[in-house]
């Protein structure tokens, strides 16, 4: 099994800070999604990057995936309460096409 | 949107009972897949499924066995639950194995007792 370490795992900042969460593996991903769970609900998509140094931004959230697409990192800029939740990274392998290998996720708490 | 529903968001189960979880996707999505999620241990895949009829073992499929007859339905069956298999349990789809975007149930979780 590639491993995927996430960092840190839990989180907890005041509305209106930033943050960075990261994604770290020995491996190279083919590509690598971030998702989000909240509580009681199954994970979502939040974005896709498959090219090295790619960097995606939704909204106030940055994604950077690293030049040897080993890793990558989320950025989010002045947090706001709707943000909390578990922050998940996921890689494909091209050696495993069609499968997942997930971090074990950063909890963030974002309070008013 | 694609939609990927899970017969149950709770269940309650003694040890030694077989367990059914279902899970059905509307978005003729070829893969599908069962994954447990545990706290600090992340989403851990149990089984998968390229095709109709077709399984293949994920990382921890001991204890699991799953079935899928329909392309759209794909079951997790606990042949005899122990009190290790309390957990939430994800089923996800995919479209192709071009495209591994993941679409998740809502979960179920499981409480053996």
């Amino acid at each position: 099994t590639q491993l995927l370490e996430q960092s840190p795992q839990f989180l907890s900042i005041q509305e209106g800070e930033n943050l960075t969460v990261y994604c770290n593996s020995s491996s190279v991903f083919s590509s690598l999604q971030w998702y989000r769970q909240e509580p009681g609900e199954g994970p979502v998509l939040l974005v896709t990057v498959v090219t090295g140094g790619e960097v995606k931004k939704l909204k106030r959230l940055t994604f950077q995936f690293g030049d040897a697409r080993k890793d990558s990192s989320l950025h989010i800029t002045a947090a706001q309460p709707g943000d909390t939740g578990l922050y998940l990274c996921a890689g494909e392998h091209n050696t495993n096409a069609g499968k997942s290998t997930f971090g074990d996720g950063t909890t963030l708490t974002v309070k008013p | 949107d694609v939609k990927v529903t899970q017969s149950s968001r709770y269940l309650v189960k003694r040890t030694g009972e077989k367990v059914f979880l279902e899970c059905v996707q509307d978005m003729d999505h070829e893969n599908m897949f069962w994954y447990r999620q545990d706290p600090g241990l992340g989403l851990r895949l149990i089984y998968f499924s390229y095709d109709v009829k077709m399984k293949e073992k994920g990382d921890i499929p001991e204890g699991y066995s799953v079935s899928r007859e329909k392309k759209e339905r794909f079951s997790l069956i606990l042949e005899s639950a122990s009190t290790n298999q309390t957990s939430m349990y994800l089923c996800a789809s995919t479209l192709s194995l071009a495209e591994n975007i993941q679409y998740f149930g809502a979960g179920t979780r499981l409480s053996v007792l």
